[in-house]
């Protein structure tokens, strides 16, 4: 099956500092790649859409400064939080669509801010 | 109105009995419809998967669709402790687009 990772899957940081997240699907191409967040006991909240060779489309309340987003090839989307705050701590997971539309998910990279 | 509501939890069934979950979503023109089953601290995984009303089987899961009522649920029979997990229902519009999920309900399995 289609398989997704996600690296680091825990960062710990200090405030002030940037984070970079990568995602990449192991077997299959994925033109678009969907970033979410979760707080704890929240569900899945989408932050942006992420698609091949153009900027991403950023849901409304998403800083798209903050949150860079970069689809450089196919198989990887990278998500960069700059000049994180404690308040960006949280598990952030993304998702890649298949040809077909099929959608799935890594295993997730929880950032801790101190 | 939420886009996507599941009914709240948590939930506690015994071992064996049948756990019914429930969604309701307000987008009539949603086209796809899934399941997906989250432990605690890790991603979703896909669950089930259903697009035609009536009912979809697979093992000991059900999945129900009504679009007249846009209404979805799923259905987890003889249930296991290892079933013990949150469930979030997810709606999307067309094929590949993006799913907008609801707040999940947590089910607990008793042994």
């Amino acid at each position: 099956g289609a398989v997704v990772s996600q690296h680091p899957s825990r960062v710990i940081c200090k405030s002030g500092t940037s984070v970079k997240i990568e995602c990449r699907s192991l077997d299959f191409q994925a033109t678009t790649m969907f970033w979410y967040r979760q707080f704890p006991k929240q569900s899945l909240m989408l932050m942006a859409t992420s698609n091949e060779g153009s900027k991403a489309t950023y849901e409304q309340g998403v800083e798209k400064d903050k949150f860079l987003i970069n689809h450089a090839s196919l198989t990887l989307s990278t998500l960069t939080v700059t000049s994180a705050h404690p308040e960006d701590s949280s598990f952030y997971i993304c998702s890649a669509r298949d040809d077909v539309g099929g959608q799935y998910f890594g295993p997730g990279t929880r950032l801790l801010v101190l | 109105q939420k886009e996507v509501e599941q009914n709240s939890g948590p939930l506690s069934v015994p071992e064996g009995a049948i756990a019914s979950l429930n969604c309701t979503y307000s987008d009539r023109v949603s086209q796809s419809f899934f399941w997906y089953r989250q432990y605690s601290g890790k991603s979703p995984e896909l669950i089930m998967s259903i697009y035609s009303n009536g009912d979809k089987e697979d093992g000991r899961f059900t999945a129900q669709l009504n679009k007249a009522s846009q209404y979805v649920s799923l259905l987890i029979r003889d249930s296991q402790p290892s079933d013990s997990a949150t469930y979030l229902c997810a709606v999307q519009e067309t094929s590949g687009s993006r799913l907008t999920f609801g707040e999940g309900t947590q089910l607990t399995v008793n042994p």
